[in-house]
């Protein structure tokens, strides 16, 4: 069972379209770290969102973490080729562990 | 930079030989963690260390073992490779402290015949 659902799992658009991915769960996370991979690399961390509510922006990649902090949304405006790639969200639930449960991933392709 | 380094980068093996993948990072981190990555599963976590000389098994932790001598290094061991066993293996660190990013090396990608 996974203990983040992210949908969608793919995504094709073309060059100026906007796009959601989410992240979904019925656990509570300490926080919510968004990552990004390109092939033959390993994942790079984009964000961390620690309080519930809380938006980042990062150029024009807009983060949402909910407000009861159980999902979390990754929303870009006018997405680029240079966006194409897998998207992955992960869960810190707080343990001493240090450990992140992640979702499946969001492969996007931007067209152009 | 080195960051966290993973070798080798390719590896393709018969079904019953074993081998193991090193992980070394040079970032002082307390937290260490070995994943396998197959298409459309995500990160999947196989074992962990918090630290030099602790080990713990992770979700998928079978036909697997893990040694963590010294602090820097991090290794996965296959005993008998089994073709259920190609995957990309990534190794991750972490320093100890709460909502800190793990930092990932750039992969093993091992086939087994």
């Amino acid at each position: 069972t996974q203990l983040l659902e992210q949908s969608p799992q793919f995504l094709s658009i073309q060059e100026g379209e906007n796009l959601t991915v989410y992240c979904n769960s019925s656990s509570v996370f300490s926080s919510l770290q968004w990552y990004r991979q390109e092939p033959g690399e390993g994942p790079v961390l984009l964000v961390t969102v620690v309080t519930g509510g809380e938006v980042k922006k990062l150029k024009r990649l807009t983060f949402q973490f909910g407000d009861a902090r159980k999902d979390s949304s990754l929303h870009i405006t006018a997405a680029q080729p240079g966006d194409t790639g897998l998207y992955l969200c992960a869960g810190d639930r707080g343990s001493t562990l240090g450990r992140l449960y992640f979702g499946r991933g969001t492969q996007l392709t931007v067209w152009p | 930079n080195a960051g966290v380094t993973q070798t080798p980068k390719f590896r393709v093996l018969k079904t019953g030989q074993s081998m193991t993948l090193l992980c070394a990072q040079d970032m002082n981190h307390e937290y260490m963690y070995w994943y396998r990555q197959d298409p459309g599963m995500g990160l999947r976590l196989i074992h962990y260390s918090v630290g030099e000389g602790t080990t713990a098994k992770g979700e998928v932790p079978d036909g697997y073992n893990v040694s963590r001598l010294k602090k820097q290094n991090f290794l996965l061991g296959l005993e008998s490779a089994a073709p259920s066993q190609t995957s990309v293996y990534f190794c991750a660190s972490k320093i100890y402290a709460s909502n800190q990013p793990q930092h990932f090396g750039d992969g093993t990608r091992l086939s087994i015949l």
